[in-house]
């Protein structure tokens, strides 16, 4: 069971804004390590899509964007695109178990 | 362009072994400390394995430690993982991920290779 909470599923029409929360403890996310974000296409490998709570890699467009605080991290597609379907994780680092963790995943519906 | 390509995966009885490896190419392999993640059958992502570019330290959840074992050779740009003791609920697709950060509790997956399935049953 993952240490990292994350909402089952959300859901938004074309073009508008939906959030994705990442809630963690003090021995994880509130504790100081980056909050980093993926996205899973349906049948394919994670990419990685944001790192250092809200630094986005060479090619992930604009409309992503992460933040940090306290013991939670937010995901946000603004502009919400039909290519957006897919499973997001997020991911930090956990003092108490010594290693990474990942959040329990949210599916992305684009209506 | 990084590309990681895990091999080896299987169907393997409970209490079997198997090996899995992850070829490197476009990086230098050794700067870089190496990880596996795994994902059950329409389950989320499980870190399982990470060791450092050198290959002197080794990170693991308490989960797989003394049945997993993680290694790499450098001069073949090849990370491996070594599955002892397999039970049902190892079933999954083991991805091999490079990591990359600052500080090691700050480490994030920036490429994926595209997973390897182990298949743990009677």
């Amino acid at each position: 069971q993952s240490v990292l909470t994350q909402p089952p599923s959300v859901s938004g029409a074309p073009g508008q804004r939906v959030t994705i929360s990442c809630t963690g403890s003090s021995s994880n996310i509130g504790a100081g390590p980056d909050v980093h974000w993926y996205q899973q296409l349906p049948g394919t490998a994670p990419k990685l899509l944001i790192y250092g709570n809200s630094n986005r890699p060479s090619g992930v467009p604009d409309r992503f964007s992460g933040s940090k605080s306290g013991t939670s991290a937010s995901l946000a597609i603004t502009g919400l695109q039909a290519e957006d379907e897919a499973d997001y994780y997020c991911q930090s680092y956990d003092s108490n178990l010594t290693g990474y963790v990942f959040g329990t995943g949210t599916k992305v519906t684009v209506l | 362009e990084v590309q990681l390509v895990e091999s080896g995966g299987g169907f393997v009885q409970p209490g079997g072994s198997l090996r899995l490896s992850c070829a490197a190419s476009g990086f230098t392999f050794g700067d870089y400390a190496m990880s596996w993640v795994r994902q059950a059958p329409g389950k989320g992502l499980e870190w399982v394995s990470g060791l450092s570019g050198s290959g002197l330290t080794t990170y693991q959840p308490e989960s797989v430690m003394g049945r997993f074992t993680i290694s790499r050779d450098n001069s073949k740009n090849t990370l491996y993982l070594q599955l002892d003791s397999l039970r049902a609920e190892d079933t999954a697709v083991y991805y091999c991920a490079k990591a990359r950060g600052a500080v090691v509790i700050s480490y994030y997956f920036d490429y994926w290779g595209q997973g390897a399935l182990v298949t743990v049953s009677s």
